[in-house]
């Protein structure tokens, strides 16, 4: 079956500086990936995602890049601030899969002032 | 807009008693519907999901069971917990294919 692994497990970074977070997919099928920010006691939040058509998308201080023939994605956080202090996973789609998300084991960020 | 309701927010239960978590979506028609389970450390595994009214698919083998007695409305349930069914339970929800799944903010599950 299809496996995401995901990198660091944990990152902690200073205020203003930037964190990348990266994930790897086994199968080439796989054709959506979206980013997840979880927050200690709530459920999972979707903060952005790209598809396999695209190679990079931007959202004010947070991107997303793809590359399809390493099977690879990252997320690209800028100008951290506190508040981006959560657990990050990344997660994957296969074409013919219905719907059926495979996520990545998680990569808890602390932004320290 | 779309939301998506979970309740009880916490539940502590005896091993041996019965389970129902209700999770309910407003402002779609016609959603997929997810059951998951985190457990501490945070990873988060598929245990259910439904295309459908009475359509359920299960992922693990497990002493649970889910249920979706009406379109937007998916119910998770046990007949007799166990110790290793405490966790983190969250329901999401979808439209459509290649698409993202929005999440509740879950049920902390506690057996004693």
């Amino acid at each position: 079956g299809e496996n995401v692994e995901q990198h660091p497990s944990t990152l902690s970074v200073q205020e203003g500086d930037s964190a990348v977070i990266k994930c790897t997919y086994s199968d080439s099928a796989s054709n959506y990936f979206p980013w997840y920010k979880q927050e200690l006691g709530k459920g999972p939040q979707l903060i952005i995602d790209i598809r396999s058509n695209v190679g990079e998308k931007k959202d004010q201080r947070i991107a997303v890049t793809l590359n399809k023939t390493a099977k690879h994605f990252s997320l690209h956080i800028t100008e951290t601030q506190p508040e981006d202090s959560a657990v990050y996973f990344c997660a994957d789609i296969l074409t013919g899969g219905g719907n059926k998300l495979t996520f990545g084991t998680g990569t808890q960020l602390k932004v320290e002032l | 807009s779309q939301t998506i309701h979970q309740w009880p927010a916490t539940l502590v239960q005896p091993v041996g008693s019965p389970l129902s978590l209700e999770c309910t979506v407003e402002g779609t028609s016609n959603p997929n519907l997810y059951w998951y389970r985190q457990a501490a450390g945070r990873g988060l595994q598929l245990l259910f999901y439904s295309v459908g009214i009475g359509q359920i698919s299960s992922e693990v083998p497990q002493n649970l069971s889910a249920s979706r007695p009406q379109d937007r409305q998916f119910i998770l349930s046990s007949k007799k917990l166990l110790l290793s069914d405490s966790g983190f339970y969250l329901c999401a929800w979808s439209v459509g294919v290649y698409q993202p799944q929005h999440f509740g903010d879950g049920t902390r599950l506690s057996i004693l």
